[in-house]
């Protein structure tokens, strides 16, 4: 079965502090792991990929097999990251994606 | 490409009732799948559906159903409807396999207020 864990459902930091969103996945294969994002009045969407291994916004995010973990992180908060972040799981070869329960993130001015 | 589409955009129903929700997928989509927003339970999956078959579903009482038509177009349907069934609901729609990489395409939701 898939399974994607968020332990925090609020992380709050100052601006320009770094930032640590935890993701924490069940999976017996070979996932793929996503990150969303969903801002104040927008439609959730996709904001990097663990496939693509780039840096979005600032965000990057390594999957540890070892750990089974795909977090994301920012060196330096931004108020415009102020956002609600979803962890993502799909198996591959197979199209459910199977998503965490979120965090908020809030970044304080 | 046109998005994911939802209608109607926001719905106020009283209890008891019950109501249908459309989604249009991105246009050669065949999977859609339905969740269920809310600030306490966050995204919660209620069921997808592929090829007008249901494929998965989630942890829903059986007054939450689904369908999807031969155009890949999906309703939901919830009988019955209860307070705690106010809720953001998402619908997602995911390419055909054999291209790279699996992403879900979110819709802008529909915004039920059960009263």
């Amino acid at each position: 079965a898939q399974r994607v864990t968020q332990p925090e459902k609020l992380l709050s930091v100052f601006k320009g502090a770094p930032v640590e969103l935890k993701c924490n996945y069940s999976y017996s294969g070979s996932p793929e792991l996503f990150w969303y994002v969903q801002y104040s009045r927008q439609r959730l969407q996709l904001l990097l990929r663990h496939i693509s291994r780039e840096s979005i916004k600032g965000f990057t995010a390594d999957l540890n097999k070892g750990e089974t973990s795909f977090h994301l992180k920012k060196p330096f908060a931004q108020e415009e990251d102020s956002a609600m972040y979803y962890c993502a799981l799909s198996g591959s070869g197979y199209q459910k994606v199977t998503f965490g329960t979120g965090t908020k993130l809030q970044v304080i001015p | 490409k046109a998005g994911v589409t939802q209608t109607p955009r926001y719905l106020i129903k009283t209890r008891g009732q019950q109501v249908t929700l459309s989604c249009s997928p991105i246009s050669g989509h065949r999977s859609v799948s339905w969740y269920q927003q809310t600030p306490g339970q966050g995204l919660q999956f209620l069921f997808e559906y592929f090829s007008e078959t249901q494929r998965n579903k989630g942890n829903f009482p059986g007054r939450f159903s689904g369908r999807q038509f031969s155009n890949s177009r999906s309703e939901m349907n919830v009988s019955t409807l209860e307070l705690g069934d106010s809720a953001l609901y998402l619908c997602a729609s995911s390419p055909p396999p054999g291209q790279g990489y699996t992403e879900a395409f979110f819709g802008q939701g529909t915004r039920l207020t059960v009263v």
